[in-house]
């Protein structure tokens, strides 16, 4: 399993756009990038999943360049309740064990 | 979309006492379940791997005698914590991956988690 190093914390204001950068170097020919979602006292929840290049949905967008040893997570016009942990995965096989880091802890701001 | 459920949501238990968690995916089936346990400000930490018809692999580190996991069927795994113990203290989260419900490669489904004190 690809170890990821993301930033810890980070802060931003309301309206503004977010983007968390994550590192996963050592990402396997069959691996996919997935980011999840945690409030406190939830569980995470699915954000968006990509291979390669862009992928865009109604809640963010996933940027991975060409040697998809990196990704960014963009999310636009952050809301006070896009507050959350966010966790950068690899993920190889369809029913794998997952490993956590440990996220990035987005405060956002009035 | 695909839901995971789990019972209790909270409890509280004396030292020495078992609980006994449920997972639950409510509309697909998953031969496998995962279990985390997320202390304060801490990330979510694998604790084992539920296997439908089989025993559960344990992640090391893990007292299987202390956490017993039993996969009844397609749709309920169970965490027993054993004897318990302040230390034991902890959310505790499950997931199914959704293969048979999402063509997102290993797209796990969490549960809203069990908040436990031992007290």
């Amino acid at each position: 399993l690809a170890k990821t190093t993301q930033p810890i914390s980070m802060d931003s204001y309301e309206g503004q756009e977010v983007n968390i950068t994550c590192s996963h170097n050592n990402i396997a020919t069959n691996d996919y990038i997935t980011w999840y979602q945690q409030f406190p006292s939830q569980g995470p929840r699915f954000i968006i999943q990509g291979y390669k290049t862009k992928v865009t949905n109604e809640v963010a967008s996933l940027f991975i360049p060409a040697d998809r040893k990196s990704s960014t997570l963009s999310l636009p016009r952050v809301s006070l309740s896009d507050t959350a942990v966010y966790y950068c995965l690899v993920v190889g096989g369809r029913d794998d064990k997952i490993i956590f880091g440990k996220g990035t802890r987005l405060h956002i701001l009035p | 979309g695909a839901v995971v459920s789990q019972h209790p949501s909270w409890v509280i238990c004396k030292s020495g006492t078992s609980v006994k968690i449920e997972c639950r995916s409510l509309d697909f089936q998953a031969t496998t379940m995962f279990w985390y346990r997320q202390f304060p400000k801490q990330s979510l930490m694998l604790m084992a791997t539920s296997n439908e018809g089989s025993k559960a692999t344990y992640e090391q580190g893990v007292e299987k005698d202390k956490f017993l996991i039993n996969h009844a069927s397609l749709t309920l795994s169970t965490l027993t914590v054993t004897s318990a113990h302040p230390e034991d203290s902890s959310f505790y989260i499950c997931s199914a991956p959704g293969t048979s419900v999402s063509l997102r490669r290993n797209e796990q489904f969490f549960g809203p988690g069990t908040r436990l004190t031992v007290l």
